[in-house]
């Protein structure tokens, strides 16, 4: 078991470039989580998917973010014309039903 | 405010010592689920716990959803130990997560 893996672990992008963050959840996992981890703000919800379907987006800023999962084996959390303001530690997790297992996370600074 | 309070903020212990970290919790919960955080380190899930007490090694959790309380105690702190931990609630069942804050544990020989 591999564990949930994210990619790119590191990103730097120049402010208004477009950022893209990719999630491998654990097989045989039918929930996705996204999270995002600042010093300030600490751990924020933002989005998450069951069965591939959306289910709950009332974390994601309405402009400028979006999440899909196009099948069971990855989902992508998508940054349009980043800002400084959202350099953080993004973070995917996966679960069978009940506990959520975390990946090592995308580290994202916009410069 | 914060639904999900967790205190100490920080806590200083000498190897050996014991510690009992607390969380509230501010709305009605179906479950909580405790986290371990090295620096710049992925978190590990510790327990999830909906109720009642479980124990792992030298760590025990203890939830009280009527009360919105749960506790975490270290029995006989080690180097090793020192990081954040930190705690979770769910709403509603397998929906996301709200963390509190952490609180910092470092341990010293």
């Amino acid at each position: 078991n591999a564990g949930v893996i994210q990619t790119p672990r590191h990103k730097v992008t120049g402010k208004g470039q477009e950022a893209t963050l990719w999630c491998e959840p654990i097989s045989g996992h039918s929930a996705v989580f996204w999270y995002r981890q600042t010093i300030v703000q600490g751990l924020e919800f933002l989005t998450y998917f069951r069965n591939q379907a959306p289910i709950d987006d009332s974390g994601m800023p309405k402009e400028r973010f979006s999440a899909q999962m196009p099948n069971q084996s990855h989902s992508t959390l998508k940054i349009q014309s980043t800002q400084p303001q959202d350099s953080a530690v993004y973070l995917c997790a996966s679960s069978a039903g009940d506990t959520q297992y975390f990946g090592p996370g995308t580290r994202l600074l916009v410069l | 405010g914060q639904q999900v309070q967790q205190s100490p903020a920080s806590l200083v212990l000498q190897e050996g010592e014991n510690a009992e970290l607390q969380c509230n919790f501010s709305t009605s919960l179906n479950s909580m689920q405790w986290f371990y955080q090295r620096p710049g380190g992925s978190l590990v899930s510790l327990f999830y716990n909906p109720s009642g007490t479980k124990q792992s090694g030298r760590l025990t959790s203890t939830t009280v959803i009527k009360e919105r309380r749960s506790s975490l105690h270290i029995s006989s702190s080690q180097t090793t130990d020192s990081g954040t931990y930190l705690c979770a609630m769910e709403a509603n069942y397998a929906q996301g997560l709200t963390f509190g804050l952490g609180t910092r544990v470092s341990v010293f020989p």
